[in-house]
């Protein structure tokens, strides 16, 4: 069966860094989309990240452009958020999430239970 | 500020029905299919409905999603307790280069 484990998270100081990481397996991990969703406190859902099934294309939400960085090693099928100057408003729960479609257009269809993020001085 | 519209909260009795809304634009739903999503506190998101009207295996057939224009709809009937939840509509946003979810509608069955 499809499953989504997520690592990684835990209590950082603003400005410090953290990789998430995103273990898959019960699928070929290397021929789907994988996308990176948060969830802060009291507030909704906000999409992060996607990388292609070849890592070929990247992209990030404006809010995190610049500082998060999304990779992943189809060897090890294995997605990563590389999340650099991290703020107070980063503090969120982190899903991964897989994407059936190749391209721009997405869906998910299974989801990690998630990580907690906390930026706190 | 989310880029797709979703109203906050809807509610119904149960066995009613309800729709939830999720207004966008030309550079989003316009031109992309639109998936809808329930959120459980403290679980995973659970897909609902995908490529705008198609429902994954599993999903009863209570649970509907119409889109026209730049804005979808998810309908679900026969409203259950156990259907209280917080329900997202997400699409790609060809102009931010970026995939968007609504806000959120939180469902209250009274």
């Amino acid at each position: 069966q499809v499953q989504l484990v997520e690592s990684g998270g835990g209590v950082v100081q603003p400005g410090r860094s953290l990789r998430l990481s995103c273990a898959a397996s019960g699928f070929t991990f290397s021929s789907y989309d994988m996308h990176w969703v948060r969830q802060a406190p009291g507030k909704g859902l906000e999409w992060v990240a996607v990388i292609w099934y070849d890592g070929s294309h990247k992209y990030h939400a404006d809010s995190v452009k610049g500082r998060f960085t999304i990779s992943r090693d189809n060897s090890k099928s294995t997605l990563y958020l590389q999340m650099n100057s991290l703020r107070v408003e980063d503090t969120a729960v982190y899903y991964c999430a897989r994407d059936p479609l190749l391209g721009s257009d997405w869906y998910l269809d299974y989801w990690g239970q998630g990580t907690l993020v906390t930026v706190s001085s | 500020q989310s880029v797709l519209t979703q109203p906050p909260s809807v509610s119904a009795a149960p066995g009613q029905k309800v729709t939830i809304s999720c207004s966008g634009s030309s550079f989003n739903i316009g031109n992309n299919s639109v998936s809808w999503y329930q959120h459980l506190p403290g679980t995973a998101p659970k897909l609902l409905i995908y490529d705008n009207n198609r429902r994954p295996s599993g999903i009863p057939d209570r649970f509907s999603g119409s889109k026209s224009g730049t804005s979808a709809t998810l309908g679900i009937t026969g409203l259950q307790t156990g259907d209280e939840a917080d329900y997202y509509c997400g699409t790609w946003d060809n102009s931010l280069s970026s995939g968007v979810f609504g806000g959120g509608t939180k469902l209250t069955v009274l």
